[in-house]
């Protein structure tokens, strides 16, 4: 089936700082592909996805591209904030439907 | 108005116990979901419901049971409680489309601990 690999964390950034967080995934075909943000004591949300190769997300200052020839899906942000601090989930569909299969997480944390 | 709500926020209990988890949304959507989330923060599906027809069963232990009354709720019943169950549960909901596009929207979790 479907599934992602995302760099493991925590990674630990000086507020300004540029993030790049790695995302790659197997699947069959150009499924969706989603980032999704979890702040301290929340739930998930969605912060941006593409729907079709090629496709650029963006949302409060991170993108990511869907690009197919390296199957990555990399969120990025030019200049990070202390509220940017949360665990960010790359995520695929699997299964069929609208079931998600979530890479295992990136804890970040941006410091004064 | 909170689109996806659960309750309760925070859980303890015994082992052995049975316990639930209640979910309700307010968007309209036709599918609802539980996760699992680990102390290592790894999400893991456990049942997704459709206009309350269960639709994926993911391998869990048949203590755990699902129980959809009306396609707004999803609650989550654990009979048996063991050390294991102890995690954060997430409810969520989408459309009912079959295209995979559809954005999850998350409840803020049920954290439970089982002593």
């Amino acid at each position: 089936g479907n599934s992602v690999t995302q760099m493991e964390g925590p990674v630990t950034l000086s507020e300004e700082a540029f993030l790049t967080i790695n995302c790659t995934y197997t699947a069959t075909g150009y499924p969706s592909l989603f980032w999704y943000v979890q702040y301290p004591g929340e739930g998930l949300q969605l912060l941006l996805k593409a729907t079709k190769a090629d496709d650029k997300g963006s949302n409060k200052g991170f993108e990511a591209t869907y690009r197919k020839e390296t199957t990555s899906f990399h969120l990025e942000k030019g200049s990070v904030q202390v509220s940017d601090s949360a665990v960010y989930f790359c995520a695929l569909p699997s299964g069929g439907g609208n079931k998600l299969t979530f890479g295992t997480g990136t804890q970040l944390k941006v410091e004064l | 108005d909170t689109a996806v709500s659960q309750t309760p926020k925070y859980l303890v209990t015994q082992m052995g116990n049975d316990k639930s988890i209640k979910c309700e949304q307010n968007l309209g959507h036709d599918t609802m979901y539980w996760y699992k989330q680990d102390s290592k923060k790894f999400l893991k599906i456990m049942f997704s419901y459709n206009n309350k027809e269960l639709i994926i069963n993911e391998t869990v232990p048949n203590r755990f049971s699902p129980k959809s009354p009306d396609k707004a709720h999803l609650n989550l019943h654990i009979n048996s409680l063991e050390l294991g169950d102890s995690a954060v549960y997430f409810c969520a909901s989408s459309l009912a489309g079959t295209s995979g596009k559809d954005t999850q929207y998350f409840g803020p979790g049920t954290r439970l601990t089982v002593l």
